[in-house]
């Protein structure tokens, strides 16, 4: 079975830190995505990659970096973390197909 | 440009009775549909998808979907819901050739004791 893990479940970060969510897949797949869920908005892409050291930028990238040093491994940065940034963060993986994703981060900043 | 419409909210089934989640897409080209359900509090679980081929296909859990291309839509089924197929439901399309995932708003479905 595919894996997607997430480094936190829940995250709460002050206005103005720098965060970093990490996600590591371990089915060697090319791509891997960014998303944030928002009650009534679904899910929308921040960045994506389809491979190391590669970026996209997806629909609402603004105050989002991202960071694919590794296959396996894609980073989500916030620079300067806003009230309006409180959400649940999902990462995804794939290869041909179907995206996998992982448990997800929900992120208070307050 | 592609898009994906969940028409409803929420949907309400009783229990046993067959349940339906409607999805419509609009794409440049050929579409693949996938369709997805969240528990609380996790990540998303792929559930079916049609890239090709016969226009029924089934997925995890006994659910079935149907690709109808005349009405662009691909709506969920199964014939008799349980309670614990309470969840989120999306339905999502990729366009061929892009690596990208357009999802919709997604439906809550409660199913009733």
């Amino acid at each position: 079975d595919v894996k997607v893990t997430q480094s936190s479940r829940y995250l709460v970060k002050r206005t103005g830190e720098k965060v970093f969510l990490e996600c590591v897949q371990d089915m060697d797949h090319e791509n891997m995505f960014w998303y944030r869920q928002d009650p009534g908005l679904g899910l929308r892409l921040i960045y994506f990659s389809y491979d190391v050291k590669m970026k996209e930028k997806g629909d609402i990238p603004e105050g989002y970096s991202v960071s694919r040093e590794k296959k396996e491994r894609f980073s989500l940065i916030l620079e300067s973390a806003s009230t309006n940034q409180t959400s649940m963060y999902l990462c995804a993986s794939s290869r041909v197909y179907e995206q996998y994703f992982g448990p997800g981060t929900r992120l208070t900043v307050t | 440009a592609q898009s994906v419409a969940q028409p409803e909210d929420q949907v309400n089934v009783a229990e046993g009775n067959p349940l339906t989640v409607k999805c419509t897409y609009s794409v440049s080209g050929n579409p693949y549909l996938f369709w997805y359900v969240q528990y609380p509090n996790r990540g998303l679980q792929f559930l079916l998808k049609y890239i090709t081929g016969d226009n029924l296909v089934k997925g995890s859990y006994g659910f079935e979907a149907e690709f109808n291309k005349s009405q662009t839509s691909f709506h969920l089924k199964k014939p008799s819901a349980l309670v614990s197929d309470s969840a989120l439901y999306f339905c999502a399309v990729r366009d061929k050739g892009d690596d990208k995932i357009i999802f919709g708003k997604g439906t809550r479905l409660h199913i009733l004791p």
